[in-house]
């Protein structure tokens, strides 16, 4: 079954720290992994992108890592700030061949960042 | 904003009313999707329309009905619900690739209408 896991399911942090949120799936097959930021009573924005061959892409101070090979990936926020407090949620997609790709999405990591 | 606007933002409605939520992006996006997020729960994928033809329905009571004129715009008609459909709704686009719609490019979403059945 395609499945995507998040741990931790909530994480509070005080600012200035780093913190790093991971994401672990069972999907096949894979296509990509995008990591997306949700603001409270907003839609998720992406963060990031990686495929297959990536093992990392950064964003600022947004760094993911990619195993493809363990099924792992984490999120990695240096020098947290306020304005991280938001859920972050893993998603995979999954190709069924050709141009048909399905999105599979996690439960989200909840993170407080406190002053 | 996002370039996918949704109206309202909030909605609280009783069991026996009729509401629509209504979704329009200016992005150039032919594949338009409707999903369901409940807390804790990952995001729920309801609907799918490719150059405004459903190609996607799953499984949703027919209590939620879609309907999209044209490829910018789409809608959410609620009739009769139950206090378990509360929870976000957010409607998503993207390109259409090879003739699918075509997530892999990234899905641009809207702020969401939190509902509440009461």
């Amino acid at each position: 079954k395609n499945q995507v896991e998040q741990s931790p399911q909530s994480l509070i942090i005080l600012e200035g720290k780093n913190c790093t949120l991971q994401c672990n799936y069972t999907v096949s097959p894979f296509s990509n992994l995008r990591w997306y930021k949700q603001d409270t009573g907003r839609g998720p924005v992406s963060l990031t992108i990686m495929t297959f061959s990536e093992n990392t892409k950064s964003n600022g101070r947004y760094t993911a890592t990619l195993d493809a090979d363990t099924k792992q990936s984490s999120l990695h926020i240096t020098a947290s700030q306020l304005s991280d407090s938001a859920s972050y949620i893993c998603v995979v997609s999954v190709n069924y061949g050709g141009a048909t790709n399905k999105l599979i999405f996690g439960t989200g990591t909840l993170l407080a960042v406190q002053p | 904003e996002t370039g996918v606007t949704q109206t309202p933002r909030h909605l609280v409605m009783g069991m026996t009313n009729k509401k629509s939520l209504k979704c329009e992006q200016h992005l150039g996006h032919n594949a338009m999707y409707w999903y369901k997020q409940s807390a804790k729960k990952p995001l729920e994928l309801m609907f799918v329309y490719n150059f405004k033809e459903q190609t996607e329905n799953n499984s949703v009571p027919s209590r939620f009905s879609p309907e999209c004129p044209n490829s910018s715009h789409l809608f959410l008609h609620l009739h009769t619900l139950q206090p378990e459909d509360s929870a976000l709704y957010l409607c998503a686009s993207s390109r259409t690739g090879g003739g699918e719609p075509d997530p892999n490019y990234g899905y641009t979403f809207g702020s969401g209408t939190r509902l509440t059945v009461v």
